[in-house]
């Protein structure tokens, strides 16, 4: 079974860096594709970005200047790295493992998610 | 940008049949995802590629979609089906997903 763990701090000050870590059992980060997804609080899923095991990425257009993906694969963990950040990535952030072969024709969805780590962003 | 709109709710009796509405220009021609999201608790695939079923999904789940329009249907709808219920899309690789549906069984 494919389980997933986010984890950080659940506070970031206006202007500075919101770093998360995923930690997976269950899967190989290497042999997969992974994604990190955020919900504000009451509202409606927000998709961040997506990275594959070829090395290629694919970012939310409006929030791609500003995020910075890494692996850690002897800890078979991956992070996310979200800076200059405002009230308005105030979100639980999960991450999610994704199902994608752009040789099927298929798009990507999300099977495994993590339960999830509330970052309020507040001075 | 790509958009998907959804119900912001809908209501259904216990026994009874919901639907759930997905719009997007030409959706069709893309493949939807379909997500449950229960108070407190992280989203769960219960619907890809328009219409399969992930393992352990009951068969009251089914997916479909004509023309600009995907529709999660739930046949025998149970109070445990209660939930948000979020679509998603590919386009342009980036991933989208609708608003969501407060989905209500009273």
């Amino acid at each position: 079974q494919v389980q997933l763990q986010e984890s950080g701090p659940g506070l970031a000050k206006p202007s500075e860096t919101l770093s998360l870590t995923c930690t997976v059992s269950g899967a190989s980060i290497s042999n997969n594709h992974w994604s990190w997804i955020r919900q504000p609080p009451g509202k409606g899923l927000e998709w961040i970005v997506n990275f594959y095991n070829r090395g290629t990425t694919n970012y939310n257009p409006s929030l791609k200047s500003r995020v910075t993906i890494s692996t850690d694969t002897s800890k078979n963990q991956f992070s996310l790295n979200l800076n200059s950040v405002t009230a308005a990535d105030t979100a639980v952030y999960y991450c999610a493992r994704v199902i994608f072969d752009d040789y099927s024709g298929y798009p990507p969805h999300f099977d495994y998610w993590g339960q999830g780590n509330l970052v309020t962003v507040s001075s | 940008s790509y958009d998907l709109t959804q119900p912001p709710s809908v209501s259904v009796s216990p026994g009874q049949t919901a639907s759930i509405t997905c719009s997007g220009h030409q959706l069709g021609d893309k493949y939807t995802s379909w997500y449950q999201q229960k108070p407190g608790q992280s989203p769960v695939l219960v619907m890809y590629e328009d219409r399969k079923r992930p393992s352990g999904i009951p068969e009251r789940f089914s997916g479909s979609t004509s023309g600009h329009t995907a529709t999660l249907t739930i046949a025998g709808t149970q109070p445990m089906d209660e939930a948000d219920y979020y679509c998603q899309a590919w386009d342009s690789s980036t991933v989208v997903f609708g608003g969501g549906t407060k989905l209500t069984v009273l």
